[in-house]
C-alpha cells in the first residue's frame, strides 16, 4: 500500500543539527524527496534521492535512506532560524506511473535562537 | 525565468457554487499536476495532466474536473462544491516526472 509517516514536531536550538525522519510503506517507491512549506507558501524541493542511493548530500542537507527498513530522514546542518518551516516527506514511482507523489503528514521544524 | 505561477490566491465560494482554478506551468515543462492540502495536512493528489489529457487520478469524485491547454497551461474545476473542499490548492509543474515544482497555491474557502 501507500503511506508515508512522520513525526509531527520537532525543535531545535540555532546552529544545533536536525533530523526530521520519514517512514514509507511502498517498497516499489523509485524516487523519495523532501519538500519544505513556509506558512501561507507553496512547496519548495529540496532534494530528493533515488532508491539505489543511500545517501546524498547537497550543501548544509543530508539525505540518508535505508531501503530495508523503509526509513528515510533528513538532516540540517548548522540549523538557522529560516529553516522553520513544515518539512514533507515525499515517495513516487517511475516506471507505469506518472509521478503521482504521496506525502506525508508534515513534521514542523521550530528553529529557536 | 518565472516558476509556476497560480491564480486567484484566494477565492471565497458558497456551498453549492462552481469555482476554477488556473495554473501556469514553469517555462519548459509539458506536465501539470494538481493537489489538494486540507489544513495541517500533506497534499493529496488529484489527477495529472500531459499531452492535454488526463493521465492519472487520484481519490477524488467526478465533482473534480480538469483541462489542459496547448501551452500547457492547466485549470481546475470543482462543481457542487462542500465545506469539506476547502483547502489550498496547489499545480506542480514537470518536464521528467521525478521532479516537480510546485506554484504557491489557491486558498479556496467554502463558506
Amino acid at each position: 500500500g501507500e503511506d508515508v509517516e512522520q513525526s509531527l514536531f520537532l525543535s531545535v536550538r540555532e546552529g544545533d543539527s536536525s533530523v526530521i525522519n520519514c517512514t514509507y510503506t511502498d517498497s516499489s517507491s523509485t524516487y523519495l524527496y523532501w519538500y519544505k512549506q513556509e506558512p501561507g507558501a507553496g512547496l519548495q524541493l529540496l532534494t530528493y534521492i533515488f532508491s539505489n542511493m543511500d545517501m546524498k548530500q547537497d550543501q548544509r542537507l543530508t539525505v540518508l535512506l535505508n531501503k530495508k527498513d523503509k526509513h528515510l530522514s533528513l538532516r540540517i546542518a548548522d540549523t538557522q532560524t529560516g529553516d522553520s518551516a513544515i518539512y514533507f516527506c515525499a515517495e513516487s514511482k517511475s516506471s507505469g506511473n506518472t509521478g503521482k507523489l504521496i506525502f506525508g503528514q508534515g513534521t514542523t521544524l521550530q528553529v529557536k535562537p | 525565468d518565472a516558476g509556476v505561477t497560480q491564480s486567484p490566491t484566494h477565492l471565497i465560494k458558497t456551498r453549492g457554487q462552481q469555482v476554477t482554478l488556473r495554473c501556469s506551468p514553469k517555462s519548459g515543462h509539458d506536465t501539470v499536476s494538481w493537489y489538494q492540502q486540507a489544513l495541517g495536512q500533506g497534499p493529496q493528489f488529484i489527477f495529472q495532466y500531459y499531452e492535454e489529457e488526463e493521465r492519472q487520478r487520484g481519490n477524488f469524485p467526478d465533482r473534480f474536473s480538469g483541462h489542459q491547454f496547448p501551452n500547457y497551461s492547466s485549470e481546475l474545476n470543482v462543481n457542487a462544491l462542500l465545506l469539506g473542499d476547502s483547502a489550498l490548492y496547489l499545480c506542480a509543474s514537470s518536464f521528467v516526472s521525478y521532479e516537480q515544482y510546485f506554484g504557491p497555491g489557491t486558498r479556496l474557502t467554502v463558506t
